[in-house]
């Protein structure tokens, strides 16, 4: 069965700093990967999503995220981040059961931009 | 475009009551699911629909049902509230081809309280 672990629930951080979320799946087959951002009192929002080519993949307001096969791991990063960027975030595998693909998602990261 | 929608934003149940959140898609996508939000516990599947006259139980179905008599729409329906329903509920709806599911959607949720 997959499963997927995000290693912080909460991560604090100045303005202007840069930030890794962690993100660990377990998996024996090919997976797809994705992160979501929820912020306050709203639903989530895609911010970028790995499906094959290029292990590294940048997606929107300015994150990245690098797939890496070997220690199974899907990591966020931002290089700067701004007091916008507080909000949770959600690592999420694709696996493929009763015929399509279902998303499982990780318990979140709540990042908390200070200034 | 409106996206995914759902109705009601915040509810209030009495133990033993039943209501329908009600949700809907114009993106004329044909998988739509229920997610259920709990505090530190990531998002878990209730139900599942692969298009209209078709759905599935997810993780945790058990107190729910669901029906899909169009593509737009997707109910769920709660017949007996109890407390272990409260929690925030997200509709989401995606485009699949040939069992390769692409990005979930998601609606701004529905914040139920059961006391």
């Amino acid at each position: 069965a997959q499963s997927v672990t995000q290693l912080d629930s909460q991560v604090p951080v100045f303005e202007e700093a840069p930030v890794e979320l962690r993100c660990n799946y377990s998996s024996s087959v090919s997976v797809y990967l994705f992160w979501y951002v929820q912020y306050p009192n709203q639903g989530l929002q895609l911010l970028l999503k790995y499906l094959s080519g290029s292990t590294l993949v940048k997606g929107i307001n300015g994150f990245e995220a690098e797939f890496n096969k070997s220690q199974t791991s899907f990591h966020l990063r931002k290089p700067s981040v701004h007091i916008s960027d507080t909000a949770e975030y959600f690592c999420a595998v694709s696996r493929f059961s009763g015929g399509y693909n279902k998303l499982i998602f990780g318990a979140g990261t709540r990042l908390a931009v200070h200034p | 475009n409106a996206g995914v929608t759902q109705t009601p934003k915040f509810r209030i149940l009495k133990i033993g009551q039943s209501m329908t959140l009600q949700c809907a898609q114009d993106m004329n996508h044909n998988y739509m699911y229920w997610y259920r939000q709990d505090p530190g516990m990531g998002l878990k599947l209730i139900y599942y629909s692969v298009g209209a006259g078709i759905t599935d139980k997810g993780e945790v179905p058990n107190g729910y049902n669901v029906s899909r008599s169009t593509t737009e729409d997707f109910p769920l329906r709660l017949e007996l509230a109890a407390p272990s329903q409260t929690s925030v509920y997200f509709c989401a709806s995606s485009y699949s081809l040939a069992g390769v599911t692409d990005t979930q959607y998601f609606g701004p949720g529905t914040r139920l309280t059961v006391l």
